[in-house]
């Protein structure tokens, strides 16, 4: 079955630790792209990588960290730096980036206490 | 630089009521334009695209959206509203010189009355 999976669904953590979320696709695809979603403030990008071991800063990467060893995956985590990490996280991917379509996962929500 | 905005974050109507959801782009360059659908705690559905070509652009469950170059709008709209209708819509838009990411605007919340 072809998709893309996030895990876990929620996620809690207490303030101060690093935490890791998951991201795995089957479809091949090449772009892989970390979102975070607030309350009335739309999708903004976090990083996205076009390429195995390669990725880019988005619009609010600091506080984050990602890797692309394998094409399959495109794990975040979310440091401890991040000043406010209670969001909910979507992972997306594309057959080659750009103007391509992208398909979501199911998301995670992480909830800092 | 490339951005969405869509008017209203909340829109109710009442179910077999006509769906319109406004969305408006900037962008030096001709833009593909998305809708997405959202259902709670759920990732993001494709609605439908806009890249080259017709500027009606039929999606699924009964959406349709027309990009209008002159008013640089991409409106959302649906005939009869359904209550499996409510959900959370995102207009996006990438242009093809910035290859690397879509714009999303801050997203509309359609509710349905019965």
């Amino acid at each position: 079955d072809g998709g893309i999976t996030q895990s876990p669904k929620y996620l809690f953590r207490k303030e101060g630790q690093n935490v890791t979320l998951s991201c795995e696709q089957n479809l091949n695809h090449d772009a892989m792209y970390w979102y975070r979603q607030d309350p009335g403030q739309g999708l903004r990008l976090i990083y996205y990588s076009q390429i195995v071991n390669d990725f880019q800063k988005g619009d609010i990467a600091e506080g984050y960290s990602v890797s692309r060893e394998k094409k399959e995956s495109f794990p975040l985590t979310v440091t401890s730096a991040q000043k406010n990490p209670t969001a909910f996280y979507l992972c997306a991917t594309s057959t080659s980036g750009g103007t391509d379509t992208q398909y979501f996962g199911p998301g995670t929500r992480l909830t800092v206490l | 630089a490339q951005s969405v905005t869509q008017l209203g974050s909340h829109v109710s109507v009442s179910e077999g009521a006509l769906v319109l959801l406004r969305c408006n782009y900037s962008s030096s360059v001709p833009p593909y334009l998305f809708w997405y659908v959202q259902y709670p705690n759920q990732g993001l559905q494709l609605l439908l695209k806009y890249t080259t070509g017709a500027t009606l652009v039929k999606g699924i469950n009964g959406f349709e959206a027309e990009f209008k170059k002159s008013e640089t709008s991409f409106h959302l709209t649906k005939p009869s509203a359904h209550m499996s209708d409510a959900a959370e819509y995102f207009c996006a838009v990438s242009v093809r010189e910035n290859t690397d990411k879509l714009i999303f605007g801050t997203g509309t919340r359609l509710q349905v009355f019965p």
